[in-house]
């Protein structure tokens, strides 16, 4: 079976622009969860989605957003790139109450804002 | 708020070496979730094992093992036998069904 899916793997933006990032879960897992990780850094929880619909909020601002798709795949749009966006972006995907055990991560996203 | 506190930010054994990481972390919840994961430089985040709030039984799996301590809030791992294979960046996280705090990890390095 394939693990978590996260495309691309690599994307270097200018200051300003938009990005979309992509996942697709674990075939059967319903939940899908965004983290950054800034270098150095432990990751840090963006946003949750089950059964398309936001299950939960990090402290970040209005520029991210995310939205999950009826085949449970799932996008991260940042707009407005400022410099401290550059960072591993992680997908994460579960099972409702598998999150309890653990989630499967992706290989992530390198975002590199220039 | 829940935080988690790895206060080694690098350790660095000779192969072989049994090696210690350390976890201290604070929630108010009285039900919750303990996680060791590992991030080799390929950057993707390996599960090791978990813990929930009411098992403090600590266990061994091959050559991992954990030692969770409630009444220190302390959850720390430890390898025996360490391998080259074994470098890499270690997080310690706690969290439920919404969302994981990780700590800011603690790099492992394995000497031949």
């Amino acid at each position: 079976d394939a693990g978590v899916t996260q495309s691309p793997t690599h994307l270097i933006k200018t200051r300003g622009q938009h990005v979309t990032l992509r996942c697709s879960p674990i075939s059967g897992h319903k939940s899908v969860s965004w983290y950054q990780q800034v270098l150095g850094q432990g990751p840090q929880f963006i946003f949750q989605y089950y059964e398309k619909e936001e299950r939960g909020r990090g402290n970040f601002p209005d520029r991210f957003s995310a939205r999950q798709f009826p085949n449970y795949s799932s996008e991260l749009n940042v707009n407005a790139l400022l410099l401290g966006d550059s960072a591993l972006y992680l997908c994460a995907s579960s099972t409702p109450g598998q999150g309890l055990y653990g989630y499967t991560f992706g290989s992530g996203t390198r975002l590199t804002v220039v | 708020a829940q935080k988690v506190t790895q206060a080694q930010t690098e350790i660095s054994v000779v192969e072989k070496e049994d090696v210690t990481l350390d976890c201290v972390y604070e929630t108010r919840d009285t039900t919750y979730y303990l996680f060791w994961y590992k991030q080799p430089p390929s950057g993707e985040l390996v599960f090791l094992i978990r813990r929930n709030s009411f098992d403090e039984q600590n266990e061994i799996s091959g050559r991992y093992s954990w030692n969770f301590q409630k009444s220190t809030s302390s959850f720390n791992f430890t390898i025996t036998a360490s391998q080259v294979v074994d470098s890499a960046v270690y997080f310690c996280a706690l969290g439920g069904y919404q969302k994981v705090t990780f700590g800011t990890g603690t790099k492992l390095q394995v000497i031949p």
